[in-house]
């Protein structure tokens, strides 16, 4: 089965300071990948996806994140953080549930990032 | 509008009770599923509706817990007999592209 792992519970940087969100996922295929942002009292929105092809993806927000396959990677960043980017991110990996034949993200528990003016 | 509502975004109700959550998801997304997110955890996957396929309801927790997608559009999410640890935000998505979900705002649910 998939999993994902988020190892930052909560990171606090300075506004301006670059961000680096790290992601590990175990799939035994091909992973599709995603990160979604979370600000407080909303739902989950799209930031990036990863599907195939260049590695490094460029989302909105002027986020980026880059896959690295050798490393079952797929770090989330930012080269200057603003206070509005102050919300929880969460990691996710696309599979198909053989079992039931559906497709599914499984999800990390998240990094609450907080941002210092 | 355009993204995925829900209803009521706040739910307070006694022990025992029984409640009803409403997804309304993007028009002509075949896709939608159901999420529970607890305080301080990740997204729990509940259930899963694709097109007039039978639902995936593998992540229900509890017989308590039942879904149904009326003309492949609305959904409703039912708790029965509600319970504390029930408590949580309730998050629907839709799905457009393959795995590609869009969530609405999320209904809280607190149990008392």
């Amino acid at each position: 089965a998939q999993s994902v792992t988020q190892p930052d519970i909560h990171i606090t940087v300075s506004e301006g300071a670059s961000l680096e969100l790290r992601c590990n996922y175990s799939y035994g295929a091909t992973p599709y990948l995603f990160w979604y942002v979370q600000s407080p009292g909303q739902g989950l929105q799209l930031l990036l996806k990863y599907f195939s092809g260049d590695t490094l993806v460029q989302g909105i927000k002027g986020f980026e994140a880059e896959f690295k396959r050798s490393q079952s990677s797929f770090n989330l960043r930012k080269p200057s953080v603003h206070w509005s980017d102050a919300a929880e991110y969460f990691c996710a990996v696309g599979a198909l549930h053989s079992g039931a034949g559906s497709y599914q993200l499984t999800f990390g528990k998240g990094t609450k990032l907080s941002v210092i003016p | 509008g355009a993204g995925v509502s829900q209803s009521p975004s706040n739910k307070v109700t006694e022990k025992g009770k029984d409640v009803e959550l409403r997804c309304d998801p993007i028009s002509g997304h075949t896709a939608l599923y159901w999420y529970r997110q607890s305080l301080g955890q990740g997204l729990e996957f509940l259930i899963y509706f694709q097109g007039n396929s039978a639902p995936d309801k593998s992540g229900l927790p509890s017989d308590r817990f039942s879904a149904e997608r009326t003309g492949g559009s609305v959904s409703t999410l039912t708790i029965q007999r509600t319970q504390q640890e029930d408590s949580a935000v309730y998050l629907c998505a839709s799905g457009g592209l393959l795995y590609e979900q869009y969530f609405g705002p999320g209904t809280r649910l607190t149990v008392t």
